[in-house]
Order: structure tokens, then C-alpha cells, then sequence
């Protein structure tokens, strides 16, 4: 069946670590991922996007990559802050249909 | 420039009863999307709109759930009548263009609860 995984558990970082948040696929082939950020009570908030001839996307200290031989995108934030902390979200556009598939979001909680 | 409105933000019910949800695009926007999205998941699309014609509702509960986009501007999404399995919240969004769906544009959702 297809599905795509996120990290369950709250991951926990000290500020200015670098986090890493993992997105795991199966049976899909996607044109183009996403990635969100979900604050508690708010909609999603569109963060990057990165086609699949692209091995890797940065914006100011976010940095996505996107391996489609292992299935996976890694979804990173350098010198992380408090501020960061959010649940992230992925998304993956199936290019048979033009729609999105959601994970269920990791929970990213940055300590100071 | 104006983000997504939905209204209203929160709305407490008792099953079988009904209810209704707005949304307001981002001015422009051809496509319109409704999701839902259970505590601890992602969203899931209950109907894609693009101008006023429907592009999927494969997962809508046409049974239930009806949703219309008069105009191809606002949107409204009802439930009649309302199961406790629909608390969730609601998240309307909107992108600009007619093909690959890009960047999506959230509003803030409408929590529903179903007592």
C-alpha cells in the first residue's frame, strides 16, 4: 500500500543544533515534494518545495533534500532556535493526479 | 495582500446536527481546496475546486459532506448531518494557478467538535 512517514515522537534539539526531520515514501512517485510548518491552531505555513531531478533545496538556514532511490526526504534547520519549534509537515505531489499526499508531521521542539 | 479567511474559527455540535464552513480565497486564486484534518494527522482533501468546477471529491462523504464554490470566488463546506468521527479542523486553501497545485496558501481552519 502507499504511505509516507514522518517521525511519530517529538523530536527534542538543543538550540543552535541542527535538527533533521525525516520523510519516508513507498510506492509513490512523485513529481515534487513539500515541506510545511504547522504552529498549534494555525493552518499550514508553505516552507520548500523541491522537484524530483533535485538532489537538494536551501533557504536561509533550511535545507531540504530529496533522495528518490532510497525514498526519502530530510528536512534540515541549522542553528535551530526556539522559535523553530513547530510540527513540519510533508507533502508529495503524485503526478498521476495532481494531488497531494500528507504525512502526519513531525513535532520538532527546540530547547533553549 | 489579504491571506485565506475562514470563518467560523470554532463551533461546538451534537451529533446529527449540521453545520457550515466558509472560506474566502486569496484574491485571484483559481484553485480552491477543502481538507480535514484529525488531531495528530495530516490534512486529508475532502474536495478540490478549480474556478467554480470540481476537480476531485473522490474522498468527500457525498453522503454527509456537500461543498459548493458559486462564482469561482468563496467556498462553503457543510456537514448534514454530523458524525462524532468529523471533529477535526477544517482547512481551506487556495493556490494561484490551475496545474501542478505549487505552493499552498492555508487559513487558520475552522475546529469543529461533535458531542
Amino acid at each position: 500500500s502507499q504511505k509516507i512517514e514522518q517521525n511519530s515522537e517529538a523530536l527534542n534539539i538543543q538550540e543552535g543544533k541542527t535538527a533533521t526531520l525525516t520523510c519516508n515514501y513507498t510506492n509513490y512517485s512523485p513529481a515534487y515534494l513539500q515541506w510545511y510548518r504547522q504552529d498549534p491552531g494555525r493552518g499550514p505555513v508553505f516552507l520548500l518545495l523541491i522537484r524530483e531531478n533535485e538532489k537538494e533545496k536551501r533557504k536561509e538556514r533550511l535545507k531540504v533534500t530529496f533522495d528518490t532511490t532510497l525514498k526519502q526526504s530530510l528536512f534540515h534547520i541549522t542553528a535551530s532556535q526556539p522559535a523553530d519549534s513547530a510540527t513540519y509537515l510533508c507533502a508529495l505531489l503524485m503526478d498521476s493526479n495532481y494531488q497531494l499526499i500528507w504525512g502526519a508531521g513531525t513535532k520538532l521542539i527546540i530547547k533553549p | 495582500e489579504a491571506g485565506v479567511a475562514q470563518s467560523p474559527r470554532y463551533k461546538i455540535i451534537e451529533k446529527r446536527q449540521s453545520v457550515a464552513f466558509w472560506c474566502n480565497p486569496i484574491s485571484g486564486h483559481a484553485t480552491l481546496y477543502w481538507y480535514q484534518q484529525i488531531l495528530g494527522q495530516g490534512p486529508k482533501l475532502l474536495i478540490q475546486f478549480q474556478n467554480n468546477g470540481v476537480v476531485d471529491d473522490s474522498q468527500l462523504p457525498k453522503d454527509r459532506f456537500s461543498a459548493e464554490r458559486l462564482k469561482g470566488v468563496d467556498s462553503t463546506l457543510k456537514i448534514q448531518p454530523a458524525k462524532l468521527e468529523d471533529s477535526a479542523v477544517y482547512l481551506c486553501a487556495s493556490s494561484p494557478g490551475t496545474g501542478h497545485p505549487g505552493e499552498l496558501f492555508f487559513g487558520e481552519g475552522s475546529r469543529l467538535t461533535v458531542l
